[in-house]
């Protein structure tokens, strides 16, 4: 059974400051790999998908890694904006159940203070 | 283009009543899926619809239901509510579910059930 865990649950930082996310999965049998941003009471954004064929996706200040052999996969942000605080969350498409049926992590909380 | 429109975007329930849900999806998208998100259990699959199929199910109970229609809009429904489905309902549309294009997400149904 795929689990997805993400590494620190909450993460505060000063502006400016390049941080990363962590996010771990157990069975490297994945189609792809997706982050996702939630603000509070909000829906899932969309931020970087890492087909299992690839390494690395970049978006701006963005960028995702995806080691399957290890099963992790990191979120590295540039330069740290208030704007960025936000749940991430992670989720994998389980190459042998897939259909729209993503296993998510539980999130990462981060603050980033002016 | 639009996004995925998800009403309403507030219900209020008391324990044994049943409620609907509603999904539309961005245009030209066939497959929708539904989630569940709670502090405890994070997002959980409910469950996936392409052409007016179920495609794929989780572990729900057969209280929560779904259909999809012509025009690939879909409807969850809930019945028999009990306290514990409190939740936000998501639903998140992509071309196909099996593709590599990232799902995108409406921003939800929170439902409380009292």
């Amino acid at each position: 059974k795929q689990e997805v865990t993400q590494i620190p649950a909450a993460l505060s930082v000063p502006e400016g400051e390049n941080l990363v996310l962590n996010c771990s999965f157990t069975d490297s049998a994945i189609y792809n790999l997706q982050w996702f941003r939630q603000d509070p009471g909000k829906g899932l954004t969309s931020l970087l998908l890492i087909q299992s064929s690839q390494r690395e996706q970049t978006s701006g200040r963005l960028n995702a890694s995806l080691d399957k052999s290890s099963g992790r996969s990191t979120l590295y942000i540039a330069a740290s904006q208030p704007g960025d605080s936000a749940t991430y969350l992670c989720a994998v498409l389980s190459r042998y159940n897939q259909g729209g049926k993503l296993i998510f992590g539980q999130g990462t909380e981060l603050s980033v203070k002016p | 283009k639009a996004g995925v429109t998800q009403t309403p975007r507030y219900l209020i329930k008391t324990r044994g009543q049943q409620v609907t849900l509603s999904c539309s999806p961005i245009s030209g998208h066939r497959s929708v899926s539904w989630y569940q998100q709670t502090p405890g259990q994070g997002l959980q699959f409910l469950f996936e619809y392409f052409s007016e199929t179920q495609r794929n199910k989780g572990n729900f109970p057969g209280r929560f239901s779904g259909r999809q229609f012509s025009n690939s809009r879909s409807e969850m429904n809930v019945s028999t509510l009990e306290l514990g489905d409190s939740a936000l309902y998501l639903c998140a549309s992509s071309l196909d579910g099996h593709d590599n294009s990232p799902l995108h997400f409406g921003n939800g149904t929170r439902l409380t059930v009292t």
